[in-house]
């Protein structure tokens, strides 16, 4: 069984800049959480997606937007890069979404987003 | 708002010591807790979670910790350190929707 998966490992952007970070949810998984965590820090949620549907969002500007795909991966969009958006960007995939209970989530090694 | 606040963002042991790591959380409903583990340049990983049931919960490697809902707190504790177990641990908590909350991290080093 293939466990959730990032590309790229590194990323390196300037200012104002646009990037896509993708995730592989593992095999059976049909939801997909992005956090990113800055320098010395927890991570913080973004967004969430079920089923190619937005499914919560954190406290991220429009300019963070996302993507589910029918396979259930999923992309991380960032428009007008900012030095403020270097961070580590981690995907975590889980294999339900139901309203009262958990399920897991597994993490991928995570995307490192530097921004000059 | 549900909350996570982990007491000291580094924590020093020697090899063989015991080992504890604190966290409360705030929340207004029963929590979903876990603590996570992650190694330099590596990704999450679960060491324990409390959902419901009993308030002392075993994980991997040694690892346990107790729910005191009384004292809001939901401490990490290993009896005795390995070198292994230098790491950066996350206590977190889910939202009914499932999203994570995570706290600041503490990183723990471990000396020979």
């Amino acid at each position: 069984e293939t466990g959730v998966t990032q590309s790229p490992t590194h990323l390196i952007k300037t200012r104002g800049q646009q990037v896509t970070l993708r995730c592989s949810s593992q095999s059976g998984h049909n939801t997909v959480s992005w956090y990113q965590q800055a320098l010395g820090q927890g991570p913080q949620f973004i967004f969430q997606y079920y089923r190619e549907e937005e499914n919560g969002r954190g406290n991220f500007p429009p300019r963070f937007s996302g993507l589910q795909f029918p396979n259930y991966s999923s992309e991380l969009n960032v428009n007008a890069l900012e030095l403020d958006d270097s961070a580590l960007y981690l995907c975590a995939s889980s294999p339900a979404y139901g309203q009262g209970t958990y399920n897991e989530q597994f993490f991928g090694p995570g995307t490192r987003l530097t921004v000059l | 708002a549900q909350s996570v606040t982990q007491l000291g963002s580094h924590v020093s042991v020697s090899e063989g010591a015991l080992v504890l790591l604190r966290c409360n959380y705030s929340s207004s409903v029963p929590p979903y807790l876990f603590w996570y583990v992650q190694y330099p340049n590596q990704g999450l990983q679960l060491l324990l979670k409390y959902t419901t049931g009993a308030t002392l919960v075993k994980g991997i490697n040694g690892f346990e910790a107790e729910f005191k809902k009384s004292e809001t707190s939901f401490h990490l504790t290993k009896p005795s350190a390995h070198m292994s177990d230098a790491a950066e641990y996350f206590c977190v908590m889910a939202n009914q929707g499932g999203k994570l909350i995570f706290g600041q991290g503490t990183e723990l080093s471990v000396k020979p």
